[in-house]
């Protein structure tokens, strides 16, 4: 009940393409939606997050939708460009309780290539 | 600016070495996560700390260990017992009551040689 499916493993698309990455958690739980880009050899750095009480948010061309009823939420990345070929990685925690939150569950990562 | 640092980016041990990987943060962030990642995988947790002097063990914390005397510290040692050390170590941190997102080092691969 703690997983987060994360799909597809690898997807390529041309640039201005509009790839868009889908995970689905079964925790109803979950209240905290965030998604992270790792280029190689670095970290990864958190680009979009979304909570539940909204089912859109956009940040410059990054867009995470969410279906609450469904228990999915997915990315998209309009006018897609080279310089974001990485891995992006969904994720997902629980408010704990008082004042404490969660450790993030991590989906299993995409690995995104966009051509020129 | 404030950030995690992680020492050294790059790290070789010798078979039956124990190593230690340092992570420090001046973000005043309560928690703090280790994760491993081979290549081409996801993020797997080995240890966290929601509070000093006490941490948890993650999915795959056999072979390791850690210590958090201080909130801005949390290293990571990799023990001979780890049978696969080879990998890229990656430290986290958190704030626990603004529920927000994971703040990540830039990361040290480890190479058992």
């Amino acid at each position: 009940q703690q997983q987060v499916k994360q799909s597809p493993q690898s997807l390529i698309v041309q640039k201005g393409g509009i790839p868009i990455i889908n995970c689905a958690y079964e925790n109803t739980a979950f209240d905290y939606f965030p998604w992270y880009q790792q280029f190689p050899g670095k970290g990864p750095a958190l680009l979009i997050a979304i909570r539940p009480d909204v089912s859109e948010k956009k940040e410059g061309r990054f867009t995470i939708s969410f279906n609450k009823s469904a228990k999915q939420f997915s990315l998209h990345i309009m006018d897609s460009q080279p310089g974001d070929s990485a891995t992006y990685f969904c994720a997902a925690s629980a408010y704990a309780g008082g004042t404490s939150y969660g450790k993030l569950t991590f989906g299993q990562g995409t690995i995104l290539t966009v051509h020129p | 600016d404030g950030g995690i640092t992680q020492s050294p980016k790059y790290l070789f041990r010798k078979e039956g070495q124990n190593v230690t990987l340092s992570c420090e943060q001046n973000l005043n962030h309560d928690a703090m996560y280790w994760y491993r990642q081979d290549p081409g995988q996801g993020l797997r947790l080995i240890y966290y700390s929601q509070i000093v002097n006490d941490f948890q063990k993650g999915d795959i914390a056999e072979g390791y260990s850690v210590s958090r005397e201080k909130k801005e510290s949390f290293p990571l040692t990799v023990t001979s017992a780890q049978k696969n050390p080879t990998a890229f170590y990656l430290c986290a941190s958190r704030s626990q009551t603004s529920g927000g997102g994971y703040t990540f080092g830039s990361g040290t691969r480890l190479t058992v040689v």
